[in-house]
């Protein structure tokens, strides 16, 4: 079946510093690859998404490339801010997208220090 | 996207009683689905509600336990039943578009059982 890895926190990093949270999948296919962010007493937004290999999803300053080769699905943002505080998860769908639920990873809570 | 109102937004039950769980989606949407979120993990699909056929239950959850309905495009509802200690979680609604691959979700529902 399916499932998402990505590395678990907290990760506390100081503002303006460089971020990035792994993510690994397993899944049949090629799936559609997503981030999601949940901040303090929200529900969840999407971040960002690709649906094929060597897409990149980008928004809010944040990145994030498909690997098919090394099956990743990384976060990166080059200067993060008090206010990207929030838990972020990694998820994926082997249908091309909205056809089918999403599989998620266990989330990683970032906190970032002014 | 579409705007989706979940409700409620939290509730205390005792254990042994049911509780039914309300998403309305602002348009017609095919593909509904809904999650479960026990405190500290990842989300975790229960089931796909489409309109006009049954829910299709994932691994581990079933009818009995977590009955769905699905009367029309905008609505569905999710019974949590006989409820269990165990079962105190956040329930969360999504839908699913086929045009661009994404995902919405409702703001969730948070459960205590007693």
């Amino acid at each position: 079946g399916n499932s998402v890895t990505q590395m678990e926190g907290p990760v506390t990093l100081s503002e303006e510093a460089f971020l990035t949270i792994n993510c690994t999948y397993t899944a049949t296919g090629y799936p559609s690859l997503f981030w999601y962010v949940q901040y303090p007493g929200e529900g969840l937004q999407l971040l960002l998404k690709a649906t094929k290999a060597d897409d990149k999803g980008s928004n809010k300053g944040f990145e994030a490339t498909y690997r098919k080769e090394t099956t990743s699905f990384h976060l990166e943002k080059g200067s993060v801010q008090v206010s990207d505080s929030a838990v972020y998860f990694c998820a994926l769908t082997d249908s091309g997208g909205g056809a089918d639920g999403l599989t998620f990873g266990k989330g990683t809570h970032l906190i970032i220090q002014p | 996207s579409a705007v989706i109102s979940q409700k409620p937004s939290r509730d205390i039950c005792q254990r042994g009683t049911s509780l039914t769980i309300q998403c309305q989606v602002d348009s017609q949407v095919t593909m509904m689905f809904w999650y479960r979120q026990q405190p500290g993990q990842s989300l975790t699909l229960i089931a796909t509600a489409n309109q006009g056929s049954e829910a299709t239950y994932e691994s581990g959850f079933v009818i009995d336990k977590f009955p769905i309905s699905r009367p029309n495009l905008t609505f569905s509802t999710l019974t949590v039943s006989n409820m269990s200690p165990e079962d105190s979680s956040i329930y969360l609604c999504s839908v699913g578009y086929l045009a661009n691959y994404g995902y919405t979700f409702g703001s969730g529902t948070r459960l205590t059982v007693v």
